[in-house]
């Protein structure tokens, strides 16, 4: 079972930030929270990824609680093209038997123009 | 990023065929690959994990005689759809790790399977 849980949907205006929530209360101490998205009919693709500070590159911005228990996923600049379900995901590092990666229902972002 | 590829893209074939699905890590080696499945307006559902050179680990409710997976070699592995029928027809997706370096998982396209 998926360890994380997210809304099914939210919406956001282009050019807004998007803000994505994702609860983890049951996270480990070694595991990762790792975020995709999957455009329609097509292959899920990486966004970024953190253990327990915040990080950020060229797509987004990752923000995790000091607990741990939660994180956001932040899209500075929402366009259309950001249109997508968007999955958080807890993940063991490689070696361990939960390294594999479980996806749960994810939140459906549609951007507004 | 890691690019992984799949062939082909979609495929259409009739019941009681098989059907082999390419998976490929074009700009690096990676010792486990996954394989996904996904039915309409769900969520990938992991199939198998695929290690080099070793059988793959199926989840539990995956007929590992059904779905045949072979990783010969660091940056292909296969997956075969044996006997398809029409329940098969499914949006089929394999993820590949590094074999060193980062441990982010890579995903391919996916390919589309219509079994008629």
């Amino acid at each position: 079972d998926a360890k994380t849980t997210q809304p099914p949907s939210m919406d956001c205006a282009e050019g807004r930030a998007a803000n994505l929530p994702c609860n983890h209360s049951t996270i480990s101490g070694n595991e990762y929270v790792y975020w995709y998205r999957q455009i329609h009919s097509q292959g899920p693709q990486y966004i970024i990824h953190g253990l327990k500070n915040n990080e950020t590159n060229e797509m987004a911005s990752l923000i995790i609680t000091e607990d741990r228990k939660s994180s956001t996923l932040i899209l500075p600049h929402a366009t259309l093209r950001d249109t997508a379900v968007y999955y958080c995901i807890v993940r063991a590092p490689r070696g361990s038997s939960a390294s594999k990666i479980i996806f749960g229902s994810g939140t459906r972002l549609s951007i507004r123009p | 990023g890691a690019v992984v590829s799949q062939h082909p893209s979609w495929v259409i074939c009739k019941s009681g065929t098989s059907v082999k699905i390419e998976c490929r890590s074009l700009d690096f080696q990676a010792t486990t690959m996954f394989w996904y499945r996904q039915f309409p307006k769900q969520s990938l559902m992991l199939m198998a994990t695929s290690n080099e050179g070793s059988k793959a680990t199926y989840e539990q409710g995956v007929e590992k005689d059904k779905f045949l997976i072979n990783h010969a070699s660091l940056t292909l592995s296969t997956l075969t759809v044996t006997s398809a029928h029409p329940e098969d027809s499914s949006f089929y997706i394999c993820s590949a790790i590094r074999l060193a370096g980062q441990e982010t998982q890579y995903f391919g396209p996916g390919t589309r399977l219509l079994v008629l």
